[in-house]
């Protein structure tokens, strides 16, 4: 089992529906990133959270430490929304670190 | 403020070759990750650096090796090339890899080993 899951692995939305990615974890963690990666490569991280709740302009993103859960929601998808969504873990190790453990990702497409 | 820079964007070696990847920060950035991602295996860490010192190392063998210089500027080595090596290599940045700071993704290299 891997130690970061993601679901779905799959998603198409049609043009302004409400979205959410969810990501859990099996290991004890300092921060949970959500990254984005179109195609061609590049990778842009969204969110860091270490706890509670971080909104930026239509992305929400919340983690559930106790319950080793986050979620990533998109409100009003647009088709410039559709790339692949990673989740990854910083597991506690004890010191400053981005030895990262990743989810397979989740495959966004939002139609017009 | 000049993104993390890789080099080269494509690469194409045979088996047995090495090659060496480059990875310059963002101006200020002390640490740099490298990761490889693959159809099968996704996403994994590599290994990465601070201040010229290796901090961690990835579940890869010894072909795979990295340095970092006094300008933060960061390469990774892969010798004696095997095709499951055929990869994205993506180098990241960030202050000092502490638990409240985002990492900045470079488009990274796209080897392929033939």
């Amino acid at each position: 089992k891997n130690e970061v899951e993601q679901s779905p692995q799959n998603l198409t939305a049609q043009e302004g529906e409400f979205i959410t990615i969810n990501c859990s974890y099996s290991v004890g963690i300092s921060a949970l990133h959500w990254l984005q990666q179109h195609p061609g490569g590049g990778i842009v991280s969204l969110f860091m959270l270490s706890s509670g709740k971080k909104k930026h302009g239509r992305l929400i993103a919340t983690i559930n430490i106790q319950e080793k859960h986050s979620s990533l929601h998109i409100t009003a998808s647009h088709p410039r929304d559709s790339a692949v969504y990673i989740c990854a873990v910083r597991p506690f190790y004890g010191g400053a670190t981005n030895k990262l453990i990743f989810g397979t990702g989740t495959l966004l497409a939002v139609q017009p | 403020k000049a993104g993390v820079t890789q080099t080269p964007r494509y690469l194409i070696k045979t088996r047995g070759q090495q090659v060496t990847l480059s990875c310059s920060p963002i101006s200020g950035h002390r640490s740099v990750s490298w990761y490889q991602q693959t159809p099968g295996q996704g996403l994994q860490f590599l290994f990465e650096y601070f201040s010229e010192t290796q901090r961690n190392k990835g579940n890869f063998p010894g072909r795979f090796s990295g340095r970092q210089f006094s300008n933060s500027r960061s390469e990774m080595n892969v010798s004696t090339l095997e095709l499951g090596d055929s990869a994205l290599y993506l180098c990241a940045s960030s202050l000092r890899a502490d638990s409240n700071e985002k990492l900045f993704f470079g488009s990274g290299t796209q080897l392929s080993v033939l």
